[in-house]
């Protein structure tokens, strides 16, 4: 089993709408989670961190389920500029050695 | 805002030279990290740094890589004799102390290419 595992895509949406993405992890010890954002060719800039309550940035909502080991995604009316690949990603530390694990990211298309 | 920055953005060489990719991390940061990502695949962990040592490597992370940190500033990672699967995009990220350290950001890049 990969140990996080992302729907690949593509979401091709129209602006405004909303969508949303799911992750699953296997390590139980997983400590931090994270979506990170990535563009065509460019680096991952981190989106927003998970955590169990949930949190919320504007448009953009995550949701951790350990029991599941299930992390989420919501994007509320999509941008053009929201077009990018969201990477989900696990670190399995809880000091400060990290290591970040990544998914292969899903690819969302926004339409006008 | 501070931000990593990686020399240099493209990079080719031939099968066999050796590679020496260069990273300054943000200043006050204590951990430092490569990943690579071949196009189209996942990014991948390679080496974490702190403290002038390798806390953790990974499998790909081979005789052939080794990190430095040659000064306050600079943070390389070389490649001793590429081979053409070391052809990818290499990320430098690094992360602060305290509740900081969980969160990397990463530099933009240098994209390798092994003829």
């Amino acid at each position: 089993r990969k140990e996080v595992e992302q729907d690949p895509g593509p979401f091709n949406v129209p602006e405004g709408a909303t969508v949303a993405f799911n992750c699953t992890y296997s390590n139980s010890a997983s400590q931090s989670f994270f979506w990170y954002r990535q563009d065509c060719r460019k680096e991952p800039k981190l989106l927003m961190s998970v955590y169990s309550s949930g949190n919320e940035d504007g448009r953009f909502t995550a949701q951790l389920n350990r029991a599941s080991q299930y992390i989420s995604l919501l994007i509320r009316d999509s941008k053009l500029s929201d077009s990018a690949t969201y990477l989900c990603v696990v670190n399995s530390r809880n000091t400060g050695f990290q290591k970040l694990v990544f998914g292969t990211g899903t690819r969302l298309l926004v339409s006008p | 805002e501070p931000e990593v920055t990686q020399t240099p953005s493209h990079q080719v060489t031939q099968m066999g030279q050796e590679v020496i990719l260069r990273c300054v991390p943000i200043s006050n940061h204590l951990y430092f990290y490569w990943y690579r990502q071949i196009l189209g695949q996942k990014v991948e962990f390679l080496v974490s740094f702190y403290n002038n040592e390798i806390s953790e490597k990974s499998e790909i992370f081979d005789d052939q890589f080794s990190v430095e940190r040659p000064d306050g500033s600079n943070f390389t990672l070389k490649i001793r004799s590429t081979k053409l699967e070391d052809s990818a995009m290499y990320f430098c990220a690094s992360s602060g102390r305290g509740s900081n350290q969980e969160t990397q950001y990463f530099g933009p890049g240098t994209r390798l290419l092994v003829l």
